[in-house]
């Protein structure tokens, strides 16, 4: 297993248009994460998964996002009608529940969405 | 609502010698973890160190290590022997709900730079 695995590395849409991302976390791992950066700033957290149930939403999820994670292994992010403001890099970390990496996230290479 | 602050939004140190980086951070818990992140220009995010709250000794992990002062609330890291591939934005985190679970809150971040 290589890592958390992001897909597309990067999406250029027009606005009004529907996206959808993928992330693949660390094969053993029970927590996924997202979360959204902008240029020059700190992650910022949107939601996370612990196996297929979704425990917390951020305020920054606006109604037009939407995860997935249906089978407790690969996630989906979608956000419809796109506006420039969605323009970010959208990171997906994942972390396990015991051992030494326990607590730890790990992070994918992220999708970068350019909203034109 | 917690928060995690990095007031030095660059720096910059001569390769071979020693930087550190501050961060403090707000929370009402009694236990939890503090990470240091780095993120390398156009790459992924990684992990530096961890701490664990409840341990008084300060992590370590090779030319890094950090001085944790939890009645103080800060946890500032200190990068040894500097060398080119530290350059690099670094950031500081807070795992929140505790040590079980729960997301990350960064700060704003650091950008380092070294001198050859």
């Amino acid at each position: 297993d290589t890592g958390v695995s992001q897909d597309p590395r990067h999406k250029i849409t027009k606005r009004g248009q529907n996206v959808t991302f993928r992330c693949d976390p660390i094969s053993e791992h029970n927590r996924l994460y997202w979360y959204r950066q902008t240029l020059g700033q700190g992650p910022e957290f949107l939601t996370y998964f612990q196996n297929e149930a979704q425990l917390e939403k951020s305020r920054l999820l606006s109604d037009r996002f939407s995860a997935e994670r249906p089978k407790g292994s690969f996630s989906t992010l979608e956000i419809q009608r796109t506006e420039q403001g969605d323009s970010a890099m959208y990171l997906c970390a994942s972390s396990g529940t015991s051992g030494r990496s326990k607590n730890i996230q790990y992070f994918g290479a992220g999708t970068r969405l350019s909203v034109l | 609502a917690q928060t995690v602050t990095q007031s030095q939004p660059e720096m910059s140190v001569q390769e071979a010698e020693t930087v550190t980086l501050s961060c403090t951070y707000d929370t009402s818990e009694s236990d939890y973890y503090l990470f240091w992140y780095k993120q390398p220009p156009s790459r992924q995010m990684i992990l530096v160190i961890r701490q664990e709250a409840y341990k008084q000794q300060n992590a370590t992990e090779n030319r890094f290590s950090v001085n944790f002062q939890k009645a103080a609330k800060s946890f500032s890291l200190k990068i040894s022997d500097s060398q080119l591939g530290d350059a690099a934005m670094y950031f500081c985190a807070k795992l929140t709900g505790g040590t079980s679970y729960g997301k990350l809150t960064f700060g704003q971040g650091t950008i380092l730079t070294v001198h050859p």
